[in-house]
């Protein structure tokens, strides 16, 4: 098994371009994540989502948007990039909950200039 | 809301010997589920360690250990026999029963001196 991954592990974007970063996981997890961790911090929750058709904002939305329309896949949309939105990124799933492991990509490094 | 507190954003330890990492949280609730994730420099988060809040035993996995003291709300981990692949960032996590996402802690980072 692959696990959860990411795609790309690195990119730079110019302030006021757009990207998605791709997140697919193969464990059949309901639970999916997105979780931004800036230089000595903890990772802050974006998004999730805990099924198909259905997300809801975390702690730090704004700027992002994220769309579930398989169980496999959760990608992370920047529109219009800004300097605040350099971090590395990661995303997460599991399987019943969040009370459970989380398990993890290997994260994507994004840098807007 | 619930916040996680690590105090010690750095500490080192020789191979071999034991460290503790300490964490603090607060809540209000009864029910919940604390973690210690690592991040070693490949940035790769792994789970240590799960406690759950109405389990009055401490969790335990080989030379990882907690202490938690649920009135203090404390989430210590101990790791004994300390190896140069124990070097890394480690962070505590907290998610409450009702809630679906985990509150993390700023981190630990610590090193293993050989």
């Amino acid at each position: 098994n692959a696990g959860v991954t990411q795609t790309p592990k690195f990119r730079i974007l110019k302030i006021g371009q757009s990207m998605t970063l791709q997140c697919a996981q193969d464990m059949n997890h309901n639970y999916m994540y997105w979780y931004r961790q800036d230089p000595g911090m903890g990772l802050k929750l974006i998004y999730y989502s805990v099924g198909a058709g259905i997300t809801d904002k975390g702690e730090v939305p704004n700027g992002y948007n994220v769309s579930r329309s398989t169980t496999e896949d959760f990608p992370l949309r920047l529109e219009l990039a800004a300097p605040s939105q350099t971090s590395v990124y990661f995303c997460a799933s599991s399987g019943t909950s969040g009370r459970n492991e989380q398990f993890f990509g290997p994260g994507t490094r994004l840098t807007v200039l | 809301a619930q916040t996680v507190t690590q105090s010690q954003p750095e500490m080192s330890v020789q191979e071999a010997e034991t460290v503790t990492l300490s964490c603090t949280y607060d809540t209000s609730e009864n029910n919940y589920y604390l973690f210690w994730y690592k991040q070693p420099p490949s940035r790769q988060m792994i789970l240590v360690i799960r406690q759950e809040a109405y389990k009055q035993q401490n969790a335990t996995e080989n030379r990882f250990s907690v202490n938690f003291q649920k009135a203090a709300k404390s989430f210590s981990l101990k790791i004994s026999d300390s190896q140069l692949g124990d070097t890394a960032m480690y962070f505590c996590a907290f998610i409450s029963g009702s809630a679906r996402q985990l509150t993390f802690g700023s981190g630990t980072q610590l090193t293993v001196l050989p």
